[in-house]
């Protein structure tokens, strides 16, 4: 069974661009989750979405990330404009609907704003 | 909010000795613990886990222990082997349902195990 997989693996843009990472949950779980490492730092809740609906968005920073998640299946994380300090690396987990502990997760996309 | 504080942050220990690595939560209504290991250019991968009704987990060389009083859980390695070489993160999740599904982690911990 195919894991969680991203793409693309890494990723460096100036300042002002726009960067679309795509996350492929494993197949069958409705559960969707994106997270960011910033350098040093915790890993950090960005937002939950259950198939195609968001759960939950409290942890986006601000309306330059607009993620989307179409008919349920694969999800997009886009940031439009970047900025220096959306640099790190972003994760993306799926989990199943009824067993909802066991979070896997991807390799992450590391992004970096020059 | 939840907090999860983690320490230590950098852990060396020798071949065959024992890692212990502890974690704090804030929120008394978290009831699920997991904890990760992530190796250079991989994403988390889940070793153990701990729910709030459960005191103590083992898995071969990795067992788990869970205050709710407190509210620390602590990570344990035994004879560890320069395989476990790696950064582990604890997280904290309500786990009700809804938004709760989010996990909150610490900082990290990088462990080092010299052969």
């Amino acid at each position: 069974e195919a894991g969680v997989t991203q793409f693309p693996s890494h990723s460096v843009i100036e300042k002002g661009q726009t960067v679309t990472l795509r996350c492929d949950p494993i197949s069958g779980h409705d559960n969707l989750y994106w997270y960011r490492r910033v350098m040093g730092k915790e890993i950090k809740f960005l937002l939950h979405f259950v198939k195609e609906s968001k759960q939950d968005e409290s942890g986006m920073p601000n309306n330059r990330f607009l993620a989307e998640r179409t008919g349920g299946t694969y999800s997009t994380l886009k940031v439009q404009p970047a900025e220096l300090e959306d640099s790190g690396v972003y994760f993306c987990a799926s989990s199943q609907g009824h067993s909802w502990y066991e979070a896997f997760f991807g390799q992450g996309t590391r992004l970096t704003v020059v | 909010g939840e907090n999860v504080e983690q320490h230590p942050s950098t852990l060396s220990v020798q071949e065959g000795d024992s890692a212990v690595i502890k974690c704090t939560y804030s929120d008394s209504a978290s009831n699920y613990f997991p904890w990760y290991k992530q190796e250079l250019g991989k994403g988390p991968q889940l070793i153990i886990d701990i729910r709030s009704n459960v005191g103590e987990k083992k898995d071969q060389r990795i067992a788990v222990t869970l205050n709710k009083t407190a509210k620390h859980f602590s990570l344990h390695i035994t004879e560890t082997q320069p395989e476990d070489s790696a950064v582990y993160f604890c997280a904290a999740s309500m786990g009700s349902g809804g938004s709760n599904y989010k996990l909150t982690f610490g900082k990290g911990t990088l462990l080092t195990v010299n052969p």
